[in-house]
């Protein structure tokens, strides 16, 4: 099936500096793919939707200066958080719709900042 | 945007009981609606679906039933068990604009099957 490979899975960086979480679509190709970050015990909240070859489209609230997205090809998205804070220490999780009624997720960024 | 609720928040069952979990949508033309159990730090794992030209859909122990003049859906888990334990998220979206059809989530159920 279709599966989208997320990295690292976990990462501890250190206040003010940057952190790069990536997806990549194995054997399918995701022109869409859905950022979403989920504080503990909280919901999935989506954050931005990166679109291949176009800007990326947030959720309200979200600073597109902070949370940089880049979907430069059709297996590969990116999330930078830039300038991390403490408050930014979640769960972040991409994902992709696979066509028809299909959504597949990536494992998860569990992002701890110091 | 489309807006879920979900109800109950936490949900504490005997193993063997059954447990019930509601969601109401606001967008009319939402049309896709599943359903997800998430353990601890992991990815939400698909465990049924349910259509809008489908009012019920049952897969083994697990059930969804559908109103869409009510806008809304439940999740029917029967003869629960131990392994049941987990937070359960449902779903919704109006999936006519193909690939670039975001989900929205409800706010979780943590199901708690005792022993």
């Amino acid at each position: 099936g279709a599966v989208v490979s997320q990295h690292p899975s976990r990462v501890i960086c250190k206040s003010g500096t940057s952190v790069k979480i990536e997806c990549r679509s194995l054997d399918f190709q995701a022109t869409t793919m859905f950022w979403y970050r989920q504080f503990p015990k909280q919901s999935l909240m989506l954050m931005a939707t990166s679109n291949e070859g176009s800007k990326a489209t947030y959720e309200q609230g979200v600073e597109k200066d902070k949370f940089l997205i880049n979907h430069a090809s059709l297996t590969l998205s990116t999330l930078t958080v830039t300038s991390a804070h403490p408050e930014d220490s979640s769960f972040y999780i991409c994902s992709a719709n696979v066509g028809g009624y299909g959504y597949t997720f990536g494992s998860g960024t569990r992002l701890t900042v110091v | 945007g489309e807006n879920v609720e979900q109800h109950p928040s936490t949900l504490s069952v005997q193993e063997g009981d059954s447990a019930v979990i509601k969601c109401t949508y606001s967008d009319s033309a939402s049309n896709y609606f599943p359903w997800y159990k998430q353990e601890l730090g992991k990815r939400p794992q698909l465990i049924i679906d349910i259509r809008s030209n489908v009012g019920e859909k049952k897969d083994q122990r697990i059930a969804v039933t559908l109103n869409k003049t009510a806008k809304h859906f439940s999740l029917h888990i029967t003869e629960t068990q131990p392994e049941d334990s987990a937070v359960y998220f449902c779903a919704a979206t109006p999936s006519n604009t193909g690939t670039a059809s975001k989900l929205t989530f409800g706010t979780g159920t943590r199901l708690q099957v005792t022993l």
